[in-house]
């Protein structure tokens, strides 16, 4: 089974434009969460969509907003880019049932100018 | 806040010791506790995870001890391997199914 796929695996974007990254979580599953990694930071929940709906927030400001599509696949969008939003940024999918497994993608390493 | 605290963060042993990183959480409604290992350039990997009806759980050579009065959990790797040398990620999740990740532990294991 093919695991988790993360496009661009690298990006470099300048302050105030806009990203989009995307995701495609393992065949089967419905659940797919977004986080941002940052030394020190460690990992900070995004958000989480299952079945198309956003079932979960994290703690970030509206410029950054997601979606799920009806095969699973979801993108993350990042408005007015600031030099703080550099970052891996990791999905994770699992069948979304509680305590299911996570798995994660490889990331996509985003870099603001 | 921090939801989830990890220390150390970072460890250097040596081949065969037994690295110990440990978890503190303050939220009660916490009831899956993951482990996972990163190397360079990947996504983290689930490594072991316990709930909290367990004190102990062994996958291997790892070793989950929880303890739920204390609402603390803590990894051990025995016999650790150079192949070990990673960054681990404790993480706690609710019935919501969100999860709250430490910060990380880079081990680094000298042969």
């Amino acid at each position: 089974k093919a695991g988790v796929t993360q496009t661009p695996r690298y990006l470099i974007k300048t302050r105030g434009q806009q990203v989009t990254l995307s995701c495609s979580p393992i065949s089967g599953h419905r659940s797919v969460s977004w986080y941002q990694q940052t030394p020190g930071q460690g990992l900070q929940f995004l958000f989480e969509y299952f079945s198309e709906t956003q079932r979960n927030k994290g703690n970030f400001p509206g410029r950054f907003s997601g979606r799920q599509f009806s095969n699973s696949r979801s993108e993350m969008n990042v408005s007015t880019l600031e030099l703080g939003d550099s970052a891996l940024y990791l999905c994770a999918s699992s069948l979304g049932g509680v305590g299911d497994t996570q798995y994660f993608g490889p990331g996509t390493r985003l870099t603001v100018l | 806040q921090q939801q989830v605290k990890q220390s150390p963060q970072s460890l250097i042993v040596q081949k065969g010791g037994i690295p110990i990183i440990n978890c503190a959480y303050e939220n009660t409604a916490f009831d899956y506790f993951p482990w996972y290992q990163q190397f360079p350039g990947k996504g983290p990997a689930l490594l072991i995870a316990i709930r909290p009806d367990v004190s102990e759980k062994k996958e291997g050579r790892f070793t989950i001890s929880f303890n739920k009065s204390a609402k603390q959990f803590s990894l051990h790797i025995m016999d650790s391997q150079p192949g070990d040398s990673a960054t681990y990620f404790c993480a706690a999740s609710n019935t919501g199914n969100q999860f709250y990740f430490g910060t990380g532990t880079s081990l680094t294991v000298i042969p």
